[in-house]
């Protein structure tokens, strides 16, 4: 079985940039989730999605990033601007419906400069 | 509000040492109990699971007991090895129509061989 697909591996961006990453979730999994990792913040909660309406939009994270489930197979994350306090891990994850077990993707490393 | 602690930011041993990674948490409900491992270049993925107080999770060697008394969760393993070096990640979800998982800062092991 395909686990969770992410694009692109790595980034690197100018601040004020606008980039898309990219999350395809395990077939068949109706719970998406978006998460930043950092090494000080550890992980944190960016949208959540079920069966692809957004139930979680992450609060303080709202002004520049904005997640969108275009189909139930395929997730976009977009950044608009970015600064270089966006330099972290972005990790996409899914579950089937109230499974709470997650499935993360390898993340994508994103650098802004 | 519901939270986790791993007061370990980093534990280094050498191979067949044993291995004790400490988690409380709080709560106000009767949460199910995670532990997730990170590899480098990965995401997180599940290493095992507890639903119920005083019950214990067994896998690939590494065990955990959810004590709802003392409120922890901690991971230990008799043996480790040098491809146990990783991140571990205590979470809880604190309840089951819940779906946020609140995951701890994680805690670097580093097995020496």
């Amino acid at each position: 079985d395909a686990g969770v697909t992410q694009t692109p591996r790595h980034e690197v961006a100018e601040k004020g940039q606008t980039i898309i990453l990219k999350c395809e979730p395990v077939s068949g999994h109706n719970d998406l989730f978006w998460y930043r990792q950092t090494k000080i913040q550890g992980l944190e909660l960016l949208s959540y999605f079920r069966s692809k309406s957004l139930m979680e939009d992450g609060g303080a994270f709202k002004d520049r990033f904005k997640a969108e489930m275009l189909n139930s197979s395929f997730s976009t994350l977009k950044i608009q601007p970015t600064e270089p306090k966006d330099s972290a891990v972005y990790l996409c994850a899914s579950s089937l419906k109230g499974a709470h077990e997650q499935y993360f993707g390898p993340g994508t490393r994103l650098t802004v400069l | 509000g519901d939270s986790v602690t791993q007061k370990q930011g980093q534990v280094t041993l050498s191979e067949d040492d044993f291995l004790f990674i400490n988690c409380t948490y709080s709560t106000t409900t009767y949460p199910t109990l995670f532990w997730y491992v990170q590899y480098p270049g990965q995401g997180p993925q599940l290493l095992l699971k507890v639903t119920t107080a005083n019950n214990k999770g067994i896998s690939r060697g590494f065990e955990a007991t959810y004590d709802k008394g003392t409120t922890s969760f901690h991971l230990q393993k008799a043996s480790v090895q040098e491809s146990d070096s990783a991140v571990y990640f205590c979470a809880l979800v604190y309840d089951t129509n819940a779906y946020k998982v609140i995951f701890g800062k994680g805690t670097h092991l580093h097995v020496l061989p």
